[in-house]
């Protein structure tokens, strides 16, 4: 069974650099795309980017300018870098495993979720 | 980008059959995704694709589409279904994002 575990900094100062990484046990690491999400408190889910063993990625662009999303294959770890952080990117940070079909039908889910990083930015 | 749309809330009394729906432009090309989100835990896959459900997700869990609608049904709610329920696909618009919905609060009476 999968599991994904997560770890990284949960107090920043402004204008500092947020990081976390996420390392995948028991399972298939190439052949998936690996998702970081976050959620502020009291608010709802936003994505933030993912990448696939390759290092190809996607990301949110709202978010684009600020975020670098990078893969440890010999590891089995992927890991999230947010620059210039502000009070507004405080927030749970998930990583999860994507799933996906393009074929005959589309979807896109993500089936197993990291428990989540408290990341509080405050001066 | 594309925006998925829920209602803030939700109501269902106990034992009764509940519709929780979401709204997009990008549901028209893709199936959605559904998640419960209980408080303080990680949110949990319920429904993905046409009408899949993960291993240990009860079958009183389902999934519709319409259009732009996208719909999750529960069929005789249990108190332990009280939770947040968001929908989510990948963005259509050409733009390789993901969108979540703003996410629906259902309280069971």
């Amino acid at each position: 069974q999968v599991q994904l575990q997560q770890w990284g900094a949960g107090l920043l100062k402004p204008s500092e650099t947020l990081s976390l990484t996420c390392a995948v046990y028991g399972g298939s690491f190439s052949g998936y795309y690996w998702s970081w999400i976050r959620q502020p408190p009291g608010k709802g889910l936003e994505w933030i980017g993912e990448i696939n063993h390759s290092g190809s990625t996607n990301y949110n662009p709202s978010l684009k300018s600020r975020v670098t999303i990078s893969v440890d294959t010999s590891k089995n770890q992927f890991s999230l870098k947010l620059s210039s952080v502000t009070a507004a990117d405080t927030a749970v940070y998930y990583c999860a495993r994507v799933g996906y079909s393009y074929g005959l039908e589309y979807y896109y889910y993500m089936d197993v979720w990291g428990k989540g990083t408290t990341v509080t930015v405050s001066s | 980008s594309s925006e998925l749309t829920q209602d803030p809330a939700v109501s269902v009394a106990l034992g009764q059959t509940v519709r929780i729906t979401c709204q997009g432009d990008s549901l028209r090309s893709y199936y959605a995704s559904w998640y419960q989100q209980k408080p303080g835990q990680a949110p949990v896959l319920v429904i993905y694709g046409k009408n899949n459900r993960p291993s240990g997700i009860p079958d009183r869990f389902s999934g519709s589409s319409s259009g732009n609608t996208a719909s999750l049904t529960i069929t005789g709610a249990q108190a332990e279904d009280e939770a947040d329920y968001y929908c989510n696909s990948r963005d259509s618009s050409g733009n390789p994002s993901v969108v979540f919905g703003g996410g629906t609060k259902l309280t069971v009476l």
